[in-house]
């Protein structure tokens, strides 16, 4: 079975340009998590689906980001415009809705490393 | 608000040495504490966890044990191998709430030499 997959793996955009990341969660996996790690800091939560509402987006940072959830599959995460402070690594994780609202693990892809020059 | 702090690294060991990565958190409640690993281009994988009070999680030969007293959940290993090498990350999942969100510390990078 596939695991988390996000594209791109790397991305080097300008300050000032548009970058969009993609992340497909295991089939199945009504959660979606997007995480950021700056370089040497903690990974940083930003936001949580389920399905294709969006049940917690208190760590997104500014309006500069948006993320979708078209139709409950695969997600996408837009910067626009990206600034030097956003680069970092964009983790992306699924996980299944537990019983009861119970939770369950999640598994994480490989991450996105974007550098905003 | 909830937080999780870790010993920064780099740790570098010789093979079959002990390891230690301290990790203490704040939080209300009764959280489930996590470990996970980086290895070398890869992305995360839940090494181990535990989920509630002198609860030990366990490995691949890792163990950490929840400390409610010293709000704690040190990663151990009594003896490393070079494959051991990678970012571990030390995170907690508060109690309750809607979301499920995972809160991480900054990582520690683990380097095992020959």
């Amino acid at each position: 079975e596939a695991g988390v997959t996000q594209f791109p793996s790397h991305s080097v955009i300008e300050k000032g340009q548009t970058v969009t990341l993609r992340c497909d969660p295991i089939s199945g996996h009504d959660n979606l998590y997007w995480y950021r790690r700056v370089m040497g800091k903690e990974i940083k939560f930003l936001l949580h689906f389920v399905k294709e509402s969006k049940q917690d987006e208190s760590g997104m940072p500014n309006n500069r980001f948006l993320a979708e959830r078209t139709g409950g599959t695969y997600s996408t995460l837009k910067v626009q415009p990206a600034e030097l402070e956003d680069s970092g690594v964009y983790f992306c994780a699924s996980s299944a809705l537990g019983a009861g609202g119970g939770n369950t693990e999640a598994f994480f892809g490989q991450g996105t490393r974007l550098t905003v020059v | 608000g909830n937080s999780v702090t870790q010993m920064e690294g780099p740790v570098t060991l010789s093979e079959e040495a002990f390891l230690t990565i301290n990790c203490t958190y704040t939080a209300t409640g009764y959280p489930s504490l996590f470990w996970y690993v980086q290895y070398p281009g890869e992305g995360l994988q839940l090494l181990l966890k535990a989920t509630k009070a002198d609860d030990k999680g366990s490995n691949k030969g890792f163990e950490a044990t929840y400390r409610k007293e010293t709000t704690s959940f040190h990663l151990e290993k009594g003896s490393v191998q070079v494959s051991d090498s990678a970012v571990y990350f030390c995170a907690l999942r508060g109690q309750g709430g809607a979301t499920n969100k995972l809160i991480f510390g900054t990582g520690t990078l683990l380097a095992v030499q020959p």
